[in-house]
């Protein structure tokens, strides 16, 4: 079961990193980490996703702990655009079908100008 | 990038009607789309994977009788609202993917129903 558990919100500065943490400590070996942000009264927007190694994009970057247990998101300089709620999603594999991705409920980030 | 487009964006109904909502992929097919159900201040909630041909599997507690899934083609899933009532009232968030095996999913832009 990829349940997840992140804090409900968080604060940080403009132009300051935002580290977003996740724990899934009961994800599969096989289950995806995935991101996603959502603004208010829109559908959830892709971030990043990982399996094991650390990912880097252009939004942002996944550390993902060794055990699979946690991991973070990290968000190198905030933007005010950047304030939403943040959701860590276990996305089950069912060995080559299109799997579902199981929401945790989410860390609301603000961003103070 | 793929485009998943979902309408109505916003339906207001009377109690005992029924709401049928389309998710769309603009750009690709998708053989499986899901529908999520959000409550305020909640997080989303998987309701069914809708599978292109097939029928739809539902999640625990949902019922199959009332959410009613059709997912004719490979652009195209619709979730009926039947007999709708006030605790129906929720937004509703389709997604899909151009891909399989643990890729990114592409979300709809929501639907909010809203039953009087």
């Amino acid at each position: 079961d990829a349940k997840t558990t992140q804090p409900n919100s968080m604060e940080s500065n403009e132009e300051e990193p935002v580290h977003l943490p996740c724990n899934h400590s009961t994800i599969s070996g096989t289950d995806y980490i995935h991101w996603y942000r959502q603004l208010p009264s829109q559908g959830p927007e892709y971030v990043i996703h990982g399996l094991t190694s650390n990912v880097n994009n252009r939004m942002a970057s996944l550390a993902i702990a060794e055990d699979r247990k946690s991991s973070t998101l990290i968000l190198h300089r905030a933007t005010l655009r950047d304030a939403a709620v943040y959701y860590c999603a276990g996305l089950q594999n069912y060995g080559g079908s299109q799997g579902n991705l199981i929401f945790g409920k989410g860390t609301k980030l603000s961003v103070k100008p | 990038g793929a485009v998943v487009s979902q309408h109505p964006s916003r339906v207001i109904c009377k109690s005992g009607t029924s709401v049928k909502i389309e998710c769309r992929s603009l750009d690709f097919q998708a053989t499986t789309m899901f529908w999520y159900r959000q409550f305020p201040k909640q997080s989303l909630m998987l309701m069914a994977t809708s599978n292109e041909g097939s029928k739809a599997t539902y999640e625990q507690g949902v019922e199959k009788d009332k959410f009613l899934i059709n997912h004719a083609s490979l652009t195209l899933s619709t979730l009926t609202v039947t007999s709708a009532h006030p605790e129906d009232s929720s937004f509703y968030i389709c997604s899909a993917s151009p891909w399989v095996d643990n890729e990114k999913l592409f979300f709809g832009s929501g639907t909010q129903l809203s039953v009087l």
